[in-house]
């Protein structure tokens, strides 16, 4: 079974601080990791992924995310957060042999102006 | 390139009656899926559809919820009768083979 956990149900920056949304996942085989962010009234948009390769990955908006095998993380980052940057974001894992993608529950993030 | 559709965008109904969601993929993606999103929940994943075969509908609650696609390119969801814990989300999303899913804007579907 796979799943993701987000352990942060709300994270609060001020514009222009470094953001970071967690993600901690678990699969029974290589994982394909990915970002989606959410708006109020609007479906989900997705940000970026993890396939193989660099552990640093690179996607839209300024954002990137660090795979980290031993401990089963991939955090999303951002090194100065925008006030349009609020919204509400998931980590979705799925196992490489597989179709199903499972979602986190999300985290609501506020960039203060 | 055009995105995946979805109507109707809302919809509110009574306990009991019947209420159909239709999505159009992204062209050319020939995997299709239906997630229900609670509100403070992740999406979960209903139904999966590569082409016109169902893929993986596990998680289907096929005493009220059924969905098909029978041409192989648009899909749609149907839920009878309702119930008031099926108000959610429904977001329709499209993929080539195992790649990234495109999501529609989904339908706030409210059973009062």
């Amino acid at each position: 079974a796979q799943s993701v956990a987000q352990p942060e149900d709300q994270v609060n920056v001020a514009e222009g601080n470094p953001l970071t949304v967690k993600c901690t996942y678990s699969v029974s085989g290589n994982p394909y990791l990915f970002w989606y962010v959410q708006y109020p009234n609007r479906g989900l948009q997705f940000l970026l992924k993890y396939i193989t390769g660099d552990n640093l990955v690179k996607g839209s908006y300024g954002f990137e995310a660090e795979f980290n095998k031993s401990q089963t993380s991939f955090h999303l980052k951002k090194p100065s957060a925008l006030v349009s940057d609020s919204a509400l974001y998931f980590c979705a894992v799925r196992d490489w042999g597989d179709y199903k993608l499972s979602f986190g529950a999300g985290t609501t993030v506020t960039v203060r102006a | 390139e055009a995105g995946v559709a979805q109507s109707p965008r809302y919809k509110i109904i009574e306990k009991r009656q019947s209420v159909a969601f239709w999505c159009n993929p992204i062209s050319g993606h020939a995997t299709l899926y239906w997630y229900q999103q609670i509100l403070g929940q992740g999406p979960k994943l209903l139904i999966q559809f590569q082409n016109n075969g169902v893929v993986d509908d596990s998680q289907l609650p096929k005493d009220r919820f059924s969905a098909e696609r029978l041409k192989g390119v648009d899909s749609t969801l149907k839920i009878q009768p309702a119930k008031l814990e099926d108000s959610a989300v429904y977001l329709c999303a499209s993929s080539l083979e195992k790649g990234e899913q495109y999501f529609g804007p989904g339908t706030r579907l409210t059973v009062t």
